[in-house]
């Protein structure tokens, strides 16, 4: 099978833009999840997906928000992007249960100038 | 709060030596554990998880790990390192299901293995 993907991989964009980050997941795969990965707040949650309902979300503002389509495919988008949002940005998928394996994406290297 | 704790940013070691990378973990409910490596530009890949069963769990590149319910702990060891091991490994847990089924991992700052010739 092949893995999770995600695109673009890399990204730069300007402060007060917005972006849009799009998840692939294994096929199969329902749930998916996104995370933000900085050298200063490490990995953190942003919000999990399953069958097109957000089940979980993280301590993130408004402006991050996602969303799931029927073919499980993900989106996050960023509205008035801030230098604090330059970061990875990855995405896992995994079947239903919490106890299955998440498999990661290579993630979205995210710059904001 | 939930939260996980590597103590150590850096663990540098000789290729051949054994390593342990240090995990502890607070939480009120309890837990399933989990180790995850980074190498670079790439994304995070699962070492290994404990869920439930024997507190010793195997996984894959020669790692294991040993639960420690009383100490909150689940350190990752190899007995002999390669060169291929330098990387980050994350230690993360989630919550067992409180009330709604989530996959949220809480992850630990890493800790980066710098294994040298």
């Amino acid at each position: 099978k092949a893995g999770v993907t995600q695109t673009p991989r890399y990204l730069i964009k300007t402060r007060g833009q917005q972006v849009t980050l799009s998840c692939s997941p294994i096929s199969g795969h329902r749930s998916v999840s996104w995370y933000q990965q900085t050298p200063g707040q490490g990995l953190q949650f942003l919000f999990e997906y399953f069958s097109e309902t957000q089940r979980n979300k993280g301590n993130f503002p408004g402006r991050f928000s996602g969303r799931q389509f029927s073919n499980s495919r993900s989106e996050m988008n960023v509205s008035t992007l801030e230098l604090g949002d330059s970061a990875l940005y990855l995405c896992a998928s995994c079947e239903p249960g919490f106890t299955d394996t998440q498999y990661f994406g290579p993630g979205t290297r995210l710059t904001v100038l | 709060a939930q939260s996980v704790t590597q103590l150590d940013s850096q663990v540098p070691v000789f290729e051949e030596a054994p390593v342990e990378l240090r995990c502890n973990y607070s939480s009120s409910v309890s837990v399933y554990l989990f180790w995850y490596v980074q190498y670079p530009n790439q994304g995070l890949q699962l070492l290994l998880k404990y869920l439930s069963g024997s507190t010793l769990v195997k996984g894959i590149n020669g790692f294991e790990a040993e639960f420690n319910k009383s100490q909150t702990s689940f350190h990752l060891r190899k007995p002999s390192v390669h060169i291929s091991d330098t990387a980050e490994y994350f230690c993360a847990v989630i919550l067992m299901n409180y009330g709604g089924a989530t996959n949220k991992l809480i992850f630990g700052t890493g800790t980066l293995l710098a294994v040298q010739p």
